[in-house]
């Protein structure tokens, strides 16, 4: 079973300019997070999905960062205009379901690694 | 609010040498607790999970106890070889949310 897919896995791009992110989760899962982890840290979450819908985006700053997963399975995660400071790894995870008290393992994909110059 | 807190790093090993990653928890409820081991080059990989106090959770010669009356979830593995080198990230689970640990690097030379 192909596991969760990211894309690119590298990008540099130059402060200000926009950049997107592509997941494609494991197939039957409808959960999907899309995580932040900073150089010399552990993940942090931006943002989950059941199916299209956006159930937790308290974490995304969305003056710069918005996401969509309209069809209820890939997701794009995007950045405009990006800064210095987004520099890290974007990390995005799948999971059968998360319902309260439900311990779904969550699936990571390898990341995109963005570096702003 | 929920946090994890594991031993700093990085540690260095000797083939054949014991490993043990202190891990320790604050949290509200009774949540999962998982290691997540992440390879150079790749993504994170589940290692080993326990739902439950006093569960073991085990896998690749790892193991770790779930112990709720000293909040910890310590990963330990008796011989190490030169493929465990990666960085481990201890975590807990509370409803659908994952907390993790800062992650500890660890280097086992031949």
């Amino acid at each position: 079973e192909a596991g969760v897919v990211q894309s690119p896995r590298y990008k540099i791009i130059e402060k200000k300019q926009p950049v997107a992110f592509w997941c494609n989760p494991i197939s039957g899962h409808n959960t999907l997070y899309w995580y932040l982890q900073n150089l010399g840290q552990g993940p942090e979450l931006l943002i989950r999905y059941e199916n299209e819908e956006a159930v937790d985006d308290s974490q995304l700053p969305k003056d710069r960062f918005s996401a969509e997963r309209l069809k209820g399975v890939d997701s794009t995660l995007k950045i405009q205009p990006a800064e210095l400071g987004d520099s890290a790894v974007y990390l995005c995870a799948s999971s059968p379901s998360s319902g309260s008290g439900s311990t779904d393992t969550q699936y990571f994909g390898p990341g995109t690694r963005l570096t702003v110059l | 609010g929920d946090s994890v807190t594991q031993m700093e790093g990085p540690v260095t090993l000797s083939e054949e040498a014991f490993l043990t990653i202190n891990c320790t928890y604050t949290a509200t409820g009774y949540p999962s607790l998982f290691w997540y081991v992440q390879y150079p080059g790749e993504g994170l990989q589940l290692l080993l999970k326990a739902t439950k106090a006093d569960d073991k959770g085990s896998n690749k010669g790892f193991e770790a106890t779930y112990r709720k009356e000293t909040t910890s979830f310590h990963l330990e593995k008796g011989s190490v070889q030169v493929s465990d080198s990666a960085v481990y990230f201890c975590a807990l689970r509370s409803d659908y949310k994952l907390s993790f640990g800062a992650g500890t690097t660890v280097t086992v030379r031949a």
